[in-house]
């Protein structure tokens, strides 16, 4: 079976911009959560979509949207960018009430 | 509540030697707790879990060991090898939930 893949891997924006990344969980897998990693903050959970509707979400502000499509398939959109989201955002797949999550390579964002 | 506390930040073992990161939880409905590892450059893999009805879980060189009275759990790498060296999250999660917790993890170095 092919892994959790995201798009792009690295990205480079400025301030003010808006992104969005892609996430394409592993073939069956129906759930599909984001976390932020950080160097200082480690991995923290921003949500977690599961047949298309979010079930879970973390303590960020609303420049920070999700969405999942009707093939598991996921998006994540970050408006309004700034200096401080520069992190490497991670998609994580499981089946549902799985507790194992299983990881993509992440998408390195860099806001200049 | 919701915080997973793991220890040290960062550990430098010799070849040969014992890694131990230690990690301590608050809500005792936690009821899963995984061990991931995550090499640079890649998303965390998980590398072995345990539930809080056992004490102990071995899965080759890798032992958890399970404290429920304490809420504590440890991660314990025996004959550590540079291949090690790589960083290591301890998580928690509850029920059907697909939230994991992450703690900030541990920076581990295994000098050849």
């Amino acid at each position: 079976k092919a892994g959790v893949t995201q798009t792009p891997r690295y990205l480079i924006k400025t301030r003010g911009q808006q992104v969005t990344l892609s996430c394409s969980p592993i073939s069956g897998h129906r759930s599909v959560s984001w976390y932020q990693q950080t160097p200082g903050q480690g991995l923290q959970f921003l949500f977690e979509y599961f047949s298309e509707t979010q079930r879970n979400k973390g303590n960020f502000p609303g420049r920070f949207s999700g969405r999942q499509f009707s093939n598991s398939r996921s998006e994540m959109n970050v408006s309004t960018l700034e200096l401080g989201d520069s992190a490497l955002y991670l998609c994580a797949s499981s089946l549902k009430g799985a507790h194992t999550q299983y990881f993509g390579p992440g998408t390195r964002l860099t806001v200049l | 509540q919701q915080q997973v506390k793991q220890s040290p930040q960062s550990l430098i073992v010799q070849k040969g030697g014992i890694s131990i990161i230690n990690c301590a939880y608050e809500n005792t409905a936690f009821d899963y707790f995984p061990w991931y590892q995550q090499f640079p450059g890649k998303g965390p893999a998980l590398l072995i879990a345990i539930r809080p009805d056992v004490s102990e879980k071995k899965e080759g060189r890798f032992t958890i060991s399970f404290n429920k009275s304490a809420k504590q759990f440890s991660l314990h790498i025996m004959d550590s090898q540079p291949g090690d060296s790589a960083t290591y999250f301890c998580a928690a999660s509850m029920g059907g939930d697909d939230k994991i917790i992450f703690g900030k993890g541990t920076r581990l170095h295994i000098l050849p």
